[in-house]
């Protein structure tokens, strides 16, 4: 009865180098949910996908950033051109479908830090 | 804008201590709010959430109050123990199926 898996939990990059993070939902999830959170902030949505499919992507930086949720295998983030202002937590959270105006769990993993030096 | 506020940013309490959280939020429209607990290094668990109808809903020792005429929501916690030194997250859901509104939690150390 696994719970979301995220690796790695820790990671460092210089700058200019790219970091991938790779989220594995909760078994019979299909939806995830990639968030940040900087030191002493909230959590910052930032996509939402679906298998082979972004549902949202209006809180992804333009540019540098893009996610991914394949029909096998984990969903990804990946970050290119580090640089340091990209040093934060990253969440990944897995739902079944939503339904609009129900009540629905986000079941988080437990991060992965990046750290760019 | 859709904000959610917390207060104390951070609080220090004696174990077997009562405290309670605040939460306000300028979100609308309104569907829910929860309440998450986070510990260091891991991943927000969700401890409550309350539609517009409720205005209080228990899980063990948290209890949360919600107003949703005047847009606040606490969370009291009872006979506090050393684990749940955490932070706790007050979330706003607007009316969409899966947008949240993150506040930025207030810290909570029990100190023995």
């Amino acid at each position: 009865n696994a719970g979301v898996m995220q690796n790695p939990r820790h990671l460092v990059r210089r700058r200019g180098q790219e970091a991938r993070l790779r989220c594995s939902p909760m078994k019979g999830h299909s939806h995830v949910y990639w968030y940040r959170q900087l030191p002493e902030e909230g959590l910052k949505f930032m996509v939402y996908l679906q298998k082979e499919n972004i549902i949202d992507e209006s809180g992804m930086p333009k540019e540098r950033f893009s996610a991914e949720f394949p029909k096998e295998g984990p969903s990804i983030l990946r970050i290119q051109q580090v640089v340091r202002g990209d040093s934060a937590a990253y969440f990944c959270a897995s739902s079944h479908p939503p339904r609009s105006g129900g009540l629905y769990e986000q079941y988080f993993g437990p991060g992965t830090r990046l750290t760019v030096t | 804008k859709n904000q959610v506020e917390q207060s104390p940013q951070s609080l220090i309490i004696l174990e077997g201590k009562n405290c309670t959280l605040q939460c306000n939020y300028t979100v609308s429209p309104f569907s829910n709010l929860r309440w998450y607990k986070q510990d260091t290094g891991r991943g927000p668990v969700s401890l409550t959430i309350m539609t517009f109808s409720e205005n209080t809903k228990s899980n063990g020792r948290y209890t949360a109050t919600l107003d949703a005429d005047t847009k606040q929501s606490s969370l009291h916690i009872t006979a506090s123990q050393l684990s749940d030194s955490a932070s706790y997250i007050c979330v706003v859901s607007p009316d969409s199926n899966y947008q949240l509104i993150w506040g930025a939690g207030t810290k909570l150390i029990i100190k023995p």
